[in-house]
């Protein structure tokens, strides 16, 4: 069975700082791997996708996760953060094939400090 | 992106009424519905999955009499939620998918039974 792990529930980060939000991930064969923000009351943007290639993904609004199959990880990172990024962050994984039934991680609540 | 409604974005029913949620496709042909719920500060959990024409099936440990899923067409999918209680107070989100690499997600439904 696929699951996803996001060991973070919560991280703080300064404005202007760095970001590396953790995932890793359980599949069995290559893995669909996305990540999704969800700001408070609102549904479900999707930020980046990795399915094969490149194993480095760049994503909207500034995003990019890498794809580590040796370390079943694909962590997300921002160079420099902004208030408006304040919001909660999923990891999900899914599989390939005509369903796309998507396991989410448990999210990690994200405060950014002025 | 694709555009994905739902209707409606929130309601407040009393203890033992039932209630439809309506998630439509505005662009694409979704041959595949999946169903999701979300408990306060929890991560999504998919319910069932509903191929158009085709009967939902559910995940372990949710009631398909409880929350009767119709996919009649294409861009059209309803889930119900019969004789609600309290517990299944809720934010549901449908997530419909097509042809293609990408599953897009409705804005969500905030349900809560008093």
């Amino acid at each position: 069975a696929q699951s996803v792990t996001q060991p973070d529930i919560h991280i703080t980060v300064s404005e202007g700082a760095s970001l590396e939000l953790r995932c890793n991930y359980s599949y069995g064969a290559t893995p669909y791997l996305f990540w999704y923000v969800q700001s408070p009351g609102q549904g479900l943007q999707l930020l980046l996708k990795y399915f094969s290639g490149d194993t480095l993904v760049q994503g909207i609004k500034g995003f990019e996760a890498e794809f580590k199959r040796s370390q079943s990880s694909f962590n997300l990172r921002k160079p420099s953060v902004h208030w408006s990024d304040a919001a909660e962050y999923f990891c999900a994984v899914g599989g390939s094939g005509g369903y796309q039934k998507v396991t989410f991680g448990t999210g990690t609540k994200l405060q950014v400090i002025p | 992106g694709a555009v994905v409604s739902q209707h409606p974005s929130r309601v407040i029913c009393k203890s033992g009424t039932s209630v439809k949620i309506e998630c439509r496709s505005l662009d694409f042909q979704a041959t595949t519905m999946f169903w999701y719920r979300q408990f306060p500060k929890q991560s999504l959990m998919l319910m069932a999955t509903s191929n158009e024409g085709s009967k939902a099936t559910y995940e372990q440990g949710v009631e398909k009499d409880k929350f009767l899923i119709n996919h009649a067409s294409l861009t059209l999918s309803t889930l119900t939620v019969t004789s609600a209680h309290p517990e299944d107070s809720s934010f549901y989100i449908c997530s419909p998918y097509g042809r293609g690499e990408t599953q897009y997600f409705g804005p969500g439904t905030r349900l809560l039974v008093l």
